[in-house]
């Protein structure tokens, strides 16, 4: 079975400045795909950012991108020139190619000090 | 074009009430998943339904959870007699196709179900 673990329960990085999460998972398929969920306080659950597993180029959305380990199933998010309204829960997730469940990690708090 | 809707956001039952909690899939969508959220962990699937199907509910509880998606109308979780460990946030999400590969799922805003 697929498994996601986020080993920091919680992150605090000053206004401006970059901070890494991290992400590790477990699978025995060769292709799925990853994502970085941001939940505010709001509940409201957006997607940051995805990758594929078959691409080896690291996927970047404006201040975010990730880097994706394949070999050593680890997949950071890392958040350039933080600001206040990154402040929330952040949730790395996983799917199978061939399937539509997705799995969760526990997520990790990110604080951002102004 | 609106999101994905949930209500009520907020339920607060008595131990042994019903729960009925809503979702109404984006416009276009066909496609709609539950998952369990409780407090300090990541999101749980569920239960996958498409209209007036449910595909896998592998993950759904065997006793007092059900879940159904007319054809008309929203889809419903249902939870009998409930208990406290049913105190949990329940996250909707809808996609246009069946979800496989890297089709995005919209999330609705949750329903927060206290029993009390």
């Amino acid at each position: 079975a697929q498994t996601v673990t986020q080993s920091q329960p919680e992150m605090s990085v000053q206004e401006a400045e970059t901070v890494t999460l991290s992400c590790t998972y477990d699978t025995s398929e060769s292709d799925y795909y990853l994502f970085w969920y941001k939940q505010p306080p709001s509940r409201q659950m957006i997607l940051v950012i995805r990758q594929e597993a078959y691409k080896q180029q690291n996927a970047t959305e404006n201040r975010f991108s990730v880097n994706f380990q394949k070999a050593a199933k680890s997949f950071s998010l890392k958040i350039s020139d933080s600001q206040l309204g990154d402040a929330a829960m952040y949730f790395c997730a996983y799917k199978g190619r061939s399937n539509y469940q997705l799995i969760w990690g526990a997520g990790t708090k990110l604080i951002i000090k102004p | 074009n609106a999101g994905v809707m949930q209500n009520p956001r907020h339920l607060v039952r008595r131990r042994g009430q019903e729960a009925r909690l809503r979702c109404s899939p984006m416009k276009g969508h066909s496609h709609v998943y539950w998952y369990r959220q409780l407090p300090e962990e990541g999101l749980k699937f569920m239960v996958y339904l498409q209209k007036e199907n449910i595909i896998d509910e592998s993950g759904m509880p065997k006793e007092r959870f059900s879940a159904e998606f007319p054809k008309e109308g929203p889809s419903i979780l249902r939870i009998q007699q409930v208990v406290r460990g049913d105190s949990a946030a329940y996250f909707c999400a809808s996609s246009p196709g069946s979800g496989l590969g890297n089709t995005e799922a919209f999330f609705g805003q949750g329903t927060r179900l206290t029993v009390v």
